[in-house]
């Protein structure tokens, strides 16, 4: 069974401050892509990830793809408060189709002002 | 473009009941799927439908069933609904084929609760 397994599963943090979240599997994993929820919403696309090693920069968010294409992480500088919100990974699952993706249980970001 | 559109957004229901859910994809989208979200589980993956044809299913009881129709809408059902059933059901279309990723656009969801 294939597993997306993401820490930490909280943070609280101060406007201002800078912050990682993980995203890690025993898998190998062709695409990985990082969605943003808010409460009484469907999650957003924020980046997909394709290239072991690839980082891509969205604004003050920044993506990174493991070598090994087994993990992920988000780092985002200089948190503001419109980034509180529910952040999820989610891979195409093994042997599935386009439409069939597995997510990480998310990390649930509450930013301060 | 519109959006993902689900109907009802809410929903309450008792034990043993049955609902059906309401999902419009994108328009020109013809991948629709659908997930359950609870707290404790996460966002987990319930069917996918491609061309009226379901192409993958999750690892849900039988009591959960779907369709899609030949404009790309779909349905989803629950028959003999159990407490634990309540979630936040959400559907997510997509248009890309013959590429190794996709990019699902997810609507707001609808949430069910059962008494």
């Amino acid at each position: 069974t294939q597993l997306l397994e993401q820490s930490p599963q909280f943070l609280s943090i101060q406007e201002g401050e800078n912050l990682t979240v993980y995203c890690n599997s025993s898998s190998v994993f062709s695409s990985l892509q990082w969605y943003r929820q808010e409460p009484g919403e469907g999650p957003v696309l924020l980046v997909t990830v394709v290239t072991g090693g690839e980082v891509k920069k969205l604004k003050r968010l920044t993506f990174q793809f493991g070598d090994a294409r087994k993990d992920s992480s988000l780092h985002i500088t200089a948190a503001q408060p419109g980034d509180t919100g529910l952040y999820l990974c989610a891979a195409m699952n093994y042997g599935g189709s386009q439409g069939n993706l597995i997510f990480g249980k998310g990390t649930k970001l509450s930013v301060k002002p | 473009k519109a959006g993902v559109t689900q109907t009802p957004r809410y929903l309450i229901k008792t034990r043993g009941q049955q609902v059906t859910l309401s999902c419009s994809p994108i328009s020109g989208h013809r991948s629709v799927s659908w997930y359950q979200q609870t707290p404790g589980q996460g966002l987990q993956f319930l069917f996918e439908y491609f061309s009226e044809t379901q192409r993958n299913k999750g690892n849900f009881p039988g009591r959960f069933s779907g369709r899609q129709f030949s404009n790309s809408r779909s349905e989803m059902n629950v028959s003999t609904l159990e407490l634990g059933d309540s979630a936040l059901y959400l559907c997510a279309s997509s248009a890309l084929l013959g590429t190794f990723y996709n990019e699902q656009f997810f609507g707001p969801g609808t949430r069910l609760t059962v008494l």
